[in-house]
């Protein structure tokens, strides 16, 4: 597509329950990453996959997250057992190669936790 | 590890010219980012100075002093659309991954 498009747009979810996340990169693009951004806060990185595998998970905060590309283009990141301090905005960015790091946002997924 | 300061908030005038400064402490330094974020939008890329000087854009100007750990975006002619969040960046040093500041909310008045 166009641009990297992430769905839904806004999630309220109750403390507890899972949830998935889902982003569309850029068509082409081989590197793909998810960030979380806390309000008044710069966007921290959670993971990024090259193609299909995660490359580096350093970022997820403990085993409650986890994401998946499978076929290299889409990817999904699932959280179980919300907690209310998962609440934030969850961005993905894609870009064409690995090592560029000018790559293009989606708008994000806000997460509440109620 | 890398750690990354800027001022929290400013406001400027409408056609005026406002600097915003960063400052950065890295382990190794793989050049240094500017985005720009309006209220509820997804980042985007502004700039990327990976050597010592001022790089030039339209309005926007970039400066990098890698000795001082120090760099600052530079608005001109600054416009309301201007208004937004402007977050400094710098790649960590292992991995495909950027380090941002918490960002820099600006405010253009008329």
């Amino acid at each position: 597509g166009a641009g990297v498009s992430q769905t839904p747009s806004n999630k309220v979810t109750e403390k507890g329950k899972y949830v998935e996340l889902r982003c569309d990169p850029i068509s082409g693009h081989t590197a793909l990453y998810w960030y979380r951004q806390s309000l008044g806060q710069g966007p921290e990185f959670l993971i990024y996959f090259q193609g299909t595998g995660a490359a580096d998970d350093s970022g997820l905060p403990n085993d409650r997250f986890f994401a998946v590309r499978p076929e290299g283009s889409v990817s999904t990141l699932k959280i179980q057992r919300t907690e209310r301090g998962d609440s934030a905005v969850y961005l993905c960015a894609s870009s064409p190669v690995p090592n560029d790091y000018g790559y293009t946002f989606g708008s994000g997924t806000r997460l509440t936790v109620v | 590890g890398q750690n990354i300061d800027q001022p929290t908030e400013m406001t400027a005038t409408e056609g005026a010219i406002v600097q915003i400064n960063c400052t950065y402490q890295t382990s190794g330094f793989n050049g240094l980012f500017w985005y720009q974020q309006h209220a509820g939008e997804a980042p985007t890329f502004l700039s990327y100075n990976v050597l010592d000087g001022l790089e030039e854009k339209g309005r926007f100007s970039s400066f990098l002093s890698r000795s001082k750990g120090y760099s600052y975006l530079l608005l001109k002619e600054l416009q309301m659309k201007d208004s937004a969040s402007y977050l400094c960046a710098v790649p960590m040093e292992y991995g495909n991954k950027l380090v941002f500041g918490a960002g820099t909310i600006l405010r253009v008045k008329s």
